[in-house]
């Protein structure tokens, strides 16, 4: 089992530029969760989901998007890129009350 | 609103010392998270502690869980260099977790 893929690893956008960060669990866990990290600033938590079809703000959704259709693929939108989105996407899923397993990251650099 | 502090947020310690790690969260939770991360790297589960008074051990580091004072310590037993790392406790928050800003641990011969 693969648990908690993401692509792509690395990415350097311009700004105003768009781009979709995949996320995909053969966990069969209905939560997922998307994450930033800013050094020394812990993670944030951008959108999740209980299941396909719901979504759900974070404490940080300003400028992005996401979408659940499948129990396995969470992808996070990046509609117009802005230096501030510079950081460490995680994605994350879960079991409802349990332990969150994540994916490797995607790192993102907006010039 | 949760607020998960930790502290020291930076740590340097000896080869073979001891030292105590504390998270602090300011909301009732019954559930505490404590994972580890390696430079680059993503986060690895190191303990769930499930109610008042839970305890886990994983070689030289222990976990407990004092759920009245909402406070939960990471003790690390014999410093090595290979707990070197940046330690996140979590508490839940409706869904998902409200994590600390992590304790960076530098581990020296």
């Amino acid at each position: 089992n693969a648990g908690v893929t993401q692509t792509p690893k690395f990415r350097i956008l311009k700004i105003g530029q768009s781009m979709t960060l995949q996320c995909t669990q053969d966990m069969n866990h209905n939560y997922m969760y998307w994450y930033r990290q800013d050094p020394g600033m812990g993670l944030k938590l951008i959108y999740y989901s209980v299941g396909a079809g719901i979504t759900d703000k974070g404490e940080v959704p300003n400028g992005y998007n996401v979408s659940r259709s499948t129990t396995e693929d969470f992808p996070l939108r990046l509609e117009l890129a802005a230096p501030s989105q510079t950081s460490v996407y995680f994605c994350a899923t879960s079991a409802w009350g349990g332990t969150q397993y994540f994916g490797p990251g995607t790192r993102l650099t907006v010039l | 609103e949760l607020k998960v502090e930790q502290n020291p947020l930076f740590l340097s310690m000896q080869e073979g010392k001891n030292y105590t790690i504390y998270c602090n969260y300011s909301t009732t939770s019954d559930r505490l998270y404590w994972y580890r991360q390696d430079p680059g790297k993503s986060l690895e589960s190191l303990f769930v502690l499930l109610s008042n008074g839970a305890v886990k051990q994983e070689g030289r580091l222990m976990a407990s869980l004092d759920t009245k004072a909402r406070l939960s310590t990471l003790h690390i037993t014999a410093a090595v260099h290979d707990l070197s790392a940046t330690y996140f406790c979590a508490a839940p928050s409706g869904y998902a977790l409200n994590f600390g800003k992590g304790t960076s641990l530098l581990v020296t011969p």
